[in-house]
């Protein structure tokens, strides 16, 4: 089955200690990024990848990192995670960027960081 | 910063009622238009992407337009049934090269 893959579904954690949410598709697109909610908001864009090795900025990318050393994975890496990066987020992929391709999503990791 | 509105935030309707709801955006410089659908719990699903003025796309009972000279495109949902229940999120790609969403328009269809 294709899929977007995303783990943990919830995570709590406290402020300061180092987490990674993973992300993994199996339909070997070339562009992955992920996404943040919050309440009364859009979904907003923290990083994208337009294929392996090639990452880039969105709209919110402070205090997150990311890597692409394989086509399947692109894991969003807190490292020291603080109360307003409590969120719900969401990993995405497509067969080729965000423009003429819908975008396939994980099913979310709420996060939420004391 | 790019302003895609999306308009009522939430209704309610009866089953069986036909509704319709309008996702707004920036008339210039446009590459295309999406339409998700999200219900809650689960992840968004994609329903249209619209790149032609005067677009029409059609899923079942739910179609969807597109006029990119006025920038607005409108969502229709046929006989709306209680499954239909969900959010829809509409998410505009212009010459920032990115996607920019609207914040949804959440529906409730009442048995």
């Amino acid at each position: 089955e294709a899929q977007v893959t995303q783990n943990p579904r919830y995570l709590i954690t406290v402020t300061g200690k180092k987490l990674t949410v993973t992300c993994s598709q199996n339909m070997n697109h070339e562009y992955m990024s992920w996404y943040r909610q919050d309440p009364g908001l859009g979904l907003r864009q923290i990083y994208y990848s337009m294929n392996v090795e090639v990452t880039d900025k969105g709209d919110v990318p402070e205090g997150y990192k990311v890597s692409r050393k394989e086509k399947r994975n692109f894991p969003l890496i807190l490292e020291s995670p603080s109360p307003n990066q409590t969120s719900l987020y969401f990993c995405a992929s497509s067969l080729e960027g965000e423009a003429n391709s819908p975008l396939h999503f994980g099913n979310g990791t709420r996060l939420t960081v004391t | 910063i790019l302003n895609v509105e999306q308009s009522p935030q939430s209704l309610h309707v009866q089953e069986g009622d036909s509704t319709n709801f309008t996702c707004s955006f920036p008339s210039s410089n446009f590459y295309a238009l999406h339409w998700y659908r999200w219900e809650t719990a689960k992840s968004p699903e994609a329903l249209f992407v619209m790149t032609l003025n005067g677009d029409e796309k059609k899923k079942g009972r739910i179609s969807a337009t597109l006029n990119t000279k006025e920038g607005y495109s409108y969502l229709y949902i046929k006989g709306s049934q209680p499954e239909d229940s969900a959010t829809y999120l509409c998410a505009f790609y212009g010459s920032a090269r990115q996607l920019t969403f609207g914040s949804g328009t959440q529906l409730t269809v009442l048995p």
